[in-house]
């Protein structure tokens, strides 16, 4: 089955320690992204790589880095200095990010809490 | 930048009925409009994505609409049953996919 996968479902970390976040593709994608939903809000996106080695910035990437070494990879890492990390983390793929028309794709999302 | 706004925020309805979900956003110069449908604790699945050159999109009980120069977009929702209660997001698309994502209407179907 084609897809995309996220794990672990659940992650609980203690402060001041990083935690990457895994999400892997088979859909042969170019674009992989990375969101972030908190109650009451609407999904946020933290980066977004349009081909491998490649990522951009989203709208609120401060304390996050990520890495895209192979084109069905895109793992997440939320550092020590996201301010508040605990959220639901999802992962989204689509065939190519140009020229513009492509559907989205999402994971089963992970669960992050922070104590 | 872009804002999106969905309303109702929340809707109750009995099994049966004929529902709208509504849209609204900001810019109008966007190239393409997704629904999503997310379940609690879940990811989101796609369930229609409508091209900005279209005004209606449908898939079986489920027809989007859009009209650019307003800014809105509607889920129009036929014959509901309880496996539709779920939250539907609507996300514009306004460059180099990056999805803006509304709230969300919470939708609950009673048998």
């Amino acid at each position: 089955d084609g897809g995309i996968t996220q794990s672990p479902k659940y992650l609980f970390r203690k402060e001041g320690q990083n935690v990457t976040l895994s999400c892997e593709q088979n859909l042969n994608h170019d674009a992989m992204y990375w969101y972030r939903q908190d109650p009451g809000q609407g999904l946020r996106l933290i980066y977004y790589s349009q081909i491998v080695n490649d990522f951009q910035k989203g709208d609120i990437a401060e304390g996050y880095s990520v890495s895209r070494e192979k084109k069905e990879s895109f793992p997440l890492t939320v550092t020590s200095a996201q301010k508040n990390p605990t959220a639901f983390y999802l992962c989204a793929s689509s065939i190519a990010a140009r020229p513009l028309i492509y559907e989205q794709y999402f994971g089963p999302g992970t669960r992050l809490t922070v104590t | 930048k872009q804002e999106v706004t969905q309303i109702p925020a929340a809707l109750s309805v009995p099994e049966g009925e004929n529902l709208v979900l509504n849209c609204s956003f900001t810019d109008s110069a966007i190239y393409n409009l997704q629904w999503f449908r997310q379940d609690p604790g879940k990811g989101l699945t796609s369930l229609l994505l409508i091209q900005s050159s279209q005004r209606e999109q449908t898939s079986g009980r489920l027809n989007a609409s859009l009209d650019k120069s307003s800014g809105r977009s509607t889920l129009y929702i036929a014959a509901s049953q309880p496996g539709d209660s779920a939250t539907y997001l609507c996300a514009p698309n306004t460059g180099f996919q990056k999805l803006v994502f509304g709230t969300g209407t919470r939708l609950l179907v009673s048998p």
